[in-house]
């Protein structure tokens, strides 16, 4: 059975902090994505890797960094956390050979910065 | 750039409704997926589909390529249905990167 987990469910956090945001997934892909998602604004990219080491800004990156030392884990940090970065944030990994694209998720963070 | 729109954007329906949830996007794509996020945030795949049609139980999903729109049909919706339903596009890239659109919130009453 394929696996993303998260290292928290819920996180609060203090404005100015630095936020670890960890994603490990068992299925050997080479693509991982982190998504933050906000009511009315849908899925939006903040970062992908296709490989380790490498990483692609998406979307929206401002605010964030990410890191892949190895194949099976992506972080993503949030180098002095602010107020709107209150949300649902989204891992999700994927296999680059497989023709369907199809993207495997976490169950997500809610982080709350206050 | 490459927009993905879905329709409605909420929806409650009676028990044993019939529902349908459409997803149109703006150019040529390889690939459609229907995603289903359950309350508390963890998303599944439904459906991935390049053509045609494709059913899982009560699910449904089709693809007109024409068009550009495809649609997602539940068929004697039941309250566990209840989810928010998104629709993502792959149009191509090595990276896999999907295009999602704002997802749709369906509310099944008993």
């Amino acid at each position: 059975d394929v696996k993303v987990t998260q290292s928290s469910r819920y996180l609060v956090k203090r404005t100015g902090e630095k936020v670890f945001l960890e994603c490990v997934q068992d299925m050997d892909h080479e693509n991982m994505f982190w998504y933050r998602q906000d009511p009315g604004l849908g899925l939006r990219l903040i970062y992908f890797s296709y490989d380790v080491k490498m990483k692609e800004k998406g979307d929206i990156p401002e605010g964030y960094s990410v890191s892949r030392e190895k194949k099976e884990r992506f972080s993503l940090i949030l180098e002095s956390a602010s107020t709107n970065q209150t949300s649902m944030y989204l891992c999700a990994s994927s296999d680059y050979r497989a023709r369907s694209y199809e993207q495997y998720f976490g169950p997500g963070t809610r982080l709350t910065v206050t | 750039k490459n927009e993905v729109e879905q329709s409605p954007q909420n929806l409650t329906a009676q028990e044993g409704e019939f529902i349908t949830i459409n997803c149109s996007y703006s150019v040529g794509i390889s690939a459609l997926h229907w995603l289903q996020q359950h309350p508390g945030g963890g998303i599944v795949s439904l459906f991935m589909l390049s053509s045609g049609k494709k059913k899982h139980g009560r699910l449904i999903a089709t693809i007109n390529i024409q068009e550009k729109h495809s649609s997602l049909h539940i068929t004697a919706s039941h309250p566990r249905d209840s989810a928010v339903y998104i629709c993502a596009v792959y149009y191509g890239g090595s990276q896999g990167n999907l295009i999602f659109g704002k997802g749709t919130k369906l509310s099944v009453k008993p």
